[in-house]
């Protein structure tokens, strides 16, 4: 079965430094999403992308944050200036045709920002 | 008040036996989804209700949808200690102009042997 993929699942870095999450969405999916997951709590919207631009973004998703869709596979997430609360597990996500559609998640990068 | 609540937040039963979890949403969706997390992994999905849908099925899985009371329970018959897992609901909102998801609080199931 088609899978979302994502890499790396475990990083460590320090705070200030600048993460870049990777995802290799369905290949045949039109529609991507970045989520995240603080350790015990909800999983939240950052952002959706469609036709090489931002659907949609939460709150959350501040200037320190930005998609790229480089090559037409990869599909990154990069925090230009981690912070200790940007900790948490980011899931890459991704659907066929948008709205109404199944949203199929990948395992998760684990971020820790010390 | 948050969209998409689950009760109860965690259940414990004995293998062989069902269990339900209960899901609460505040505004009108289009369609409404489950997901299973094991522990620190990835979600996994489990099915999708749409709107103008009362009940599914998948294997051991039963999924109904009440939107007049905006609510949604996921039933998992002849549970397996496999089955432990954190449960969740996610519903699209019917009037948020972009399709993304908005999840709840999940449910931590445990399934003892």
């Amino acid at each position: 079965e088609p899978e979302v993929t994502q890499t790396p699942s475990h990083q460590v870095t320090q705070m200030g430094q600048e993460v870049i999450l990777r995802c290799v969405p369905i290949s045949n999916h039109l529609y991507f999403y970045w989520y995240r997951q603080i350790l015990g709590q909800k999983v939240e919207f950052l952002v959706s992308f469609y036709n090489n631009e931002i659907s949609e973004k939460s709150e959350i998703f501040d200037d320190q944050f930005s998609v790229e869709r480089p090559d037409g596979s990869n599909f990154t997430l990069k925090i230009r200036s981690t912070k200790l609360e940007d900790s948490a597990m980011y899931f890459c996500a991704s659907s066929g045709t948008g709205a109404g559609n199944t949203i199929y998640f990948g395992e998760g990068s684990w971020l820790t920002v010390v | 008040s948050q969209q998409g609540e689950e009760d109860p937040q965690a259940l414990s039963i004995q293998e062989g036996e069902n269990a339900t979890m209960n899901c609460s949403y505040k505004t009108s969706i289009n369609n409404l989804q489950w997901y299973r997390q094991n522990s620190g992994r990835g979600l996994v999905h489990l099915i999708l209700i749409r709107s103008n849908e009362r009940e599914k099925h998948s294997g051991r899985l039963r999924v109904t949808l009440d939107t007049s009371k905006k609510s949604s329970s996921l039933l998992i018959t002849a549970s397996r200690a496999a089955d432990t897992a954190s449960y969740f609901c996610a519903t699209d909102p019917l009037m948020d102009s972009s399709y993304k998801l908005i999840f709840g609080s999940g449910t931590r199931l445990l399934v003892r042997p």
